[in-house]
């Protein structure tokens, strides 16, 4: 079946321009988290949705990111007013979401980078 | 807060060495183990996972890791490396309550030569 897909794989962007950031999730997959990868900070926890609802937004990283999950499926993050330390890749994961442990499964990235 | 920690930022072997990737973690409590790996050019994949029971867990392609409580480490192994096993292998950990987020240690990149 279909993985976790992410669009655009690719993004660049000017300082001060908004994106957004597309993740499609596992099919029946209720869990969603996006992270972000950077040089020398390895993988950082952003936010996770439970169904439409975000519990834990704990890892956003300032007021310009905002996320959010419609029909229990694809999510958008967003970024108003990039800064070049935007610059990463954004990582999304799904997981079945209906018990504790359950494998997170990664889509392949966007790579975001802010001139 | 739970932190993970992994010790070699850069391992090179030969092929047919042994493996061996330090992993510890720091949380009192409970925690699920996981060891990801990230290919060349790929996502990331689970390699293996631990939650309870047998301290040993076997993996895919030939990884096993395991569960020392007292030391709060998850090392993982493989006995005889190849090529193909040149990657960047990340360890991770969550708490068993609810869908909690997984946090990464900053990877270790494996290098194997022939």
């Amino acid at each position: 079946g279909a993985g976790v897909s992410q669009s655009p794989s690719n993004k660049v962007t000017e300082k001060g321009k908004d994106v957004e950031l597309r993740c499609d999730p596992i099919s029946g997959h209720t869990a969603l988290y996006w992270y972000r990868q950077s040089l020398g900070q390895g993988l950082e926890f952003l936010i996770y949705f439970q169904g439409n609802s975000a519990p834990d937004k704990s890892g956003l990283p300032s007021d310009r990111f905002s996320a959010e999950r419609t029909g229990g499926s694809v999510s958008t993050l967003t970024i108003q007013r990039t800064q070049q330390e935007d610059s990463a890749v954004y990582l999304c994961a799904s997981s079945l979401g209906d018990r504790t442990g359950h494998e997170q499964f990664f889509g392949p990235g966007t790579r975001l980078t802010v001139l | 807060a739970q932190s993970v920690s992994q010790h070699n930022h850069h391992v090179i072997l030969s092929e047919a060495a042994s493996l061996e990737l330090g992993c510890n973690y720091s949380y009192g409590g409970t925690v699920n183990l996981f060891w990801y790996v990230q290919y060349p050019g790929q996502h990331l994949q689970l390699l293996l996972k631990y939650f309870s029971g047998d301290p040993l867990v076997k993996g895919i392609k030939g990884f096993e890791a395991v569960f020392i409580k007292s030391k709060f480490s998850f090392n993982l192994r493989k006995p005889s490396v190849q090529w193909s096993d040149t990657a960047e292998y990340f360890c991770a950990v969550n708490i068993p309550s609810g869908n909690t987020p997984l946090v990464f240690g900053k990877g270790t990149r494996l290098s194997v030569i022939a």
